[in-house]
C-alpha cells in the first residue's frame, strides 16, 4: 500500500536535547511538507520541500532543521533552540505533476518535552 | 495573505440530524478548497476538495461542500450524521509560495460531537 509512515508514533525529550522525526513517502510524490499543530491554532507550516536537496522554511521554521537527500525521506530535526517544541508533529506530501494541489497526510508524531 | 475562518470551534449535533460546518476564507482569486477531518491522535483525512467547475463538491463518507463566491464560503454538510463522524474538521485553502510550490493555509478547526 502507498501512503505517508511517521515514526515515531510517540516521543518523549528532556530539554536541551535535539530530536529527529521521521517521514517517509512511497508515493513518489516531489513535494513534502512538515507542519505543526497545537490545540485551537490549526496547522501551521514549518518547512517544505519541492524536490530533492531543495528545502525552504515555512511559517514557523525557527529552532528546527530538515534535509531532503533522498525523495522519499524528509527528516525533521527540533533542536534545542525550539522554545516550546511540545505538540503534535504532521508531515504531508503531494505530486507537483498536473494540477494537483491535494496533500496527504503521515499519521503524526507526538512530541512531549519533558 | 490568504486565510481562513472556521467560526465555530466545537458544534454538538444528535445522531440522525444534519450538520453544517463553516468555512470562509480570504482570497483574491479562485481559491482551491479543502475540507480534512481528523480522528484524536490520528492524521489528516481528504474529505473532499473544490479547484474549479460545479460548485457543489461530493466527497466521501456522505459529506458535500458548497461554494459559495459571493459569501467567501465553502461550508460543509451532511444530512445525516452518524457517530463515527465524531472529530475534528479543518477548512483549508493553498496558498501560493514565492519560491514556488504551494503550501495549504488552515483554520484552526471544529470539533464536532455527536449524541446518541
Amino acid at each position: 500500500d502507498g501512503g505517508i509512515t511517521q515514526s515515531p508514533k510517540y516521543l518523549f525529550r528532556k530539554e536541551g536535547q535535539n530530536v529527529t522525526l521521521s517521514c517517509e513517502q512511497n508515493l513518489n510524490h516531489d513535494a513534502m511538507y512538515w507542519y505543526r499543530q497545537d490545540p485551537g491554532q490549526g496547522l501551521r507550516l514549518i518547512y517544505y520541500s519541492q524536490i530533492v536537496n531543495d528545502f525552504q522554511k515555512g511559517d514557523i521554521a525557527e529552532g528546527y532543521s530538515v534535509s531532503r537527500e533522498k525523495k522519499e525521506s524528509f527528516p525533521l530535526t527540533v533542536t534545542s533552540a525550539q522554545k516550546n517544541p511540545t505538540a503534535f508533529y504532521l508531515c504531508a506530501s503531494r505530486p507537483t505533476s498536473g494540477r494537483s494541489h491535494t496533500q496527504y497526510f503521515g499519521p503524526g508524531t507526538r512530541l512531549t518535552v519533558l | 495573505a490568504q486565510s481562513v475562518t472556521q467560526p465555530d470551534i466545537h458544534i454538538t449535533v444528535s445522531e440522525g440530524a444534519s450538520l453544517e460546518l463553516r468555512c470562509n476564507y480570504s482570497y483574491g482569486a479562485t481559491p482551491y478548497l479543502f475540507w480534512y477531518v481528523q480522528s484524536p491522535g490520528q492524521g489528516l483525512q481528504l474529505l473532499l476538495k473544490y479547484f474549479s467547475g460545479d460548485t457543489l463538491v461530493q466527497g466521501i463518507k456522505g459529506f458535500e461542500a458548497e461554494f459559495k463566491r459571493s459569501q467567501s464560503s465553502f461550508n460543509l454538510r451532511k444530512p445525516s450524521v452518524h457517530w463515527s463522524d465524531a472529530a475534528e474538521y479543518f477548512c483549508a485553502v493553498v496558498q501560493e509560495l514565492t519560491g514556488g510550490g504551494n503550501k495549504l493555509t488552515f483554520g484552526t478547526g471544529t470539533q464536532l460531537k455527536v449524541e446518541l
